[in-house]
């Protein structure tokens, strides 16, 4: 089956500090990754769609400043935590999508990465 | 009205018990429907994957599909304490991941 890697699992900073998470298709190449945050207990909430080489589109009051994100292979999505803040404390998940026309609309997740920021 | 319900749980049931998890949803443009089950800590992993109404059986999975009622249930027999997670559905009306949407998750336990 598709495997997403996300890297890190695990990550502990400094209020302040910028951090970045990658997300790599292992098997397939993936025209669209998402990024999703999950607070304990709830549902994932999309915080962005990338596609290969062009911009990303960011959901309604995520600030794209603050969470950037590059989508520069078709299998590798990078998200930085800029300037980073303990509000911003929470479980980050990326997901692919396989690339083409007669692609199936399923989105495969990496394990995600735990922030906390001090 | 949200887009897509799901009951939050938690569900608990004993070991070898037929378990049924549901969504209801309220886009009739929905077509593609998926069931994950959610670790604690870990990723979506994907369950199950069907197109427009009826039924899709794997192994103890069976899922149903009903366009009609705009009702999707995700079937688990003889459950087991390692299907303790939250179960998430999703749903999408094209093949080009406009409009995907994830219901809220059930959290299940099962108990030894």
């Amino acid at each position: 089956g598709a495997v997403v890697s996300q890297h890190p699992s695990w990550v502990i900073c400094k209020s302040g500090t910028s951090v970045k998470i990658e997300c790599r298709s292992l098997d397939f190449q993936a025209t669209t990754m998402f990024w999703y945050r999950q607070f304990p207990k709830q549902s994932l909430m999309l915080m962005a769609t990338s596609n290969e080489g062009s911009k990303a589109t960011y959901e309604q009051g995520v600030e794209k400043d603050k969470f950037l994100i590059n989508h520069a292979s078709l299998t590798l999505s990078t998200l930085t935590v800029t300037s980073a803040h303990p509000e911003d404390s929470s479980f980050y998940i990326c997901s692919a999508r396989i690339g083409g026309a007669l692609a199936k609309n399923i989105q495969y997740f990496g394990a995600g990465t735990r922030l906390s920021v001090l | 009205q949200k887009e897509v319900e799901q009951d939050p749980g938690p569900l608990s049931v004993p070991e070898g018990a037929i378990v049924s998890l549901n969504c209801t949803y309220s886009n009739s443009a929905f077509q593609y429907f998926m069931w994950y089950r959610q670790y604690s800590r870990k990723g979506p992993e994907l369950l199950m994957y069907t197109y427009s109404s009826g039924n899709k059986e794997d192994g103890r999975f069976t899922a149903q599909v009903d366009k009609s009622s705009k009702y999707i249930s995700l079937f688990i027999r003889d459950s087991q304490p390692s299907d303790s997670a939250t179960y998430l559905c999703a749903m999408s009306s094209d093949n080009y991941g406009q409009n995907f949407v994830f219901g809220p998750g059930t959290r299940l336990s099962v108990l030894p």
